[in-house]
């Protein structure tokens, strides 16, 4: 049963362009994330939010910028896209990002394609 | 540099026989390890954890080991079925850190018929 979702499944875009990615938790869960999983299945956390607070932001490009408006959602916009921002973007909750054995609940991901 | 590294990269097996995956690490303060199994198209989903303070848990078919002096785990999937066909990754993170899993480069594991 799908509980994280994430709009749109796929996006074709040029090298420049703006885009921006949805994610919607109905699990009522305080810690929301996003993960990039490239060409090679490799998933590396980008961001992650507790309670509309950022409280992880790996190193990534600053053309990355999450937005949340309230617990329940987390978007992701780039700015500028480069060709290496080819990849599926996964979104996730869970109950609580303070380091103790929480689950992680992933949506179906938005695939970016980069022209 | 990973953190956590998975072998093999890919693996096939045989419907009915046992499917051994295998995880290291490097950081000491890691002490809860889930295994995620991916389909196509789909995000992970939790399969089965381990905290270090156990060597065995097991669910089902789905067995997963912990060594915590060699800093190791393996999954062990018996009886293994064309339907276990996916990636599997494994994850590591620490109890009171940042909300921060890192995860393996994943198996992609093929049961054929």
């Amino acid at each position: 049963e799908t509980a994280v979702f994430q709009t749109p499944n796929y996006h074709v875009t040029q090298v420049g362009n703006e885009v921006s990615f949805n994610c919607k938790q109905t699990l009522g869960h305080d810690t929301m994330y996003w993960y990039k999983q490239d060409s090679k299945k490799l998933l590396k956390i980008m961001f992650s939010y507790n309670n509309k607070q950022l409280i992880v932001n790996e190193t990534v490009p600053r053309r990355f910028s999450p937005q949340s408006s309230d617990k329940a959602h987390l978007n992701l916009r780039i700015k500028s896209v480069e060709p290496e921002d080819s990849a599926v973007y996964l979104c996730a909750s869970s109950y609580f990002g303070g380091g103790c054995a929480e689950t992680l609940y992933f949506g179906s991901g938005t695939r970016l394609t980069v022209l | 540099q990973q953190q956590v590294r998975q072998s093999p990269q890919s693996l096939t097996v045989w419907e009915g026989g046992t499917t051994v995956l295998t995880c290291s690490y490097e950081d000491s303060t890691f002490n809860y390890f889930p295994w995620y199994q991916q389909f196509p198209g789909e995000g992970p989903a939790l399969l089965i954890s381990i905290l270090s303070v156990s060597d065995k848990k097991e669910d089902g078919r789905f067995t997963t080991f912990f060594n915590k002096r060699e800093k190791k785990l393996s999954l062990h999937i018996i009886d293994s079925q064309p339907g276990d066909s996916a990636t599997y990754f494994c994850a590591a993170s620490a109890f009171g850190g940042s909300a921060k899993l890192i995860f393996g480069e994943g198996t992609k594991l093929t049961v054929s018929s």
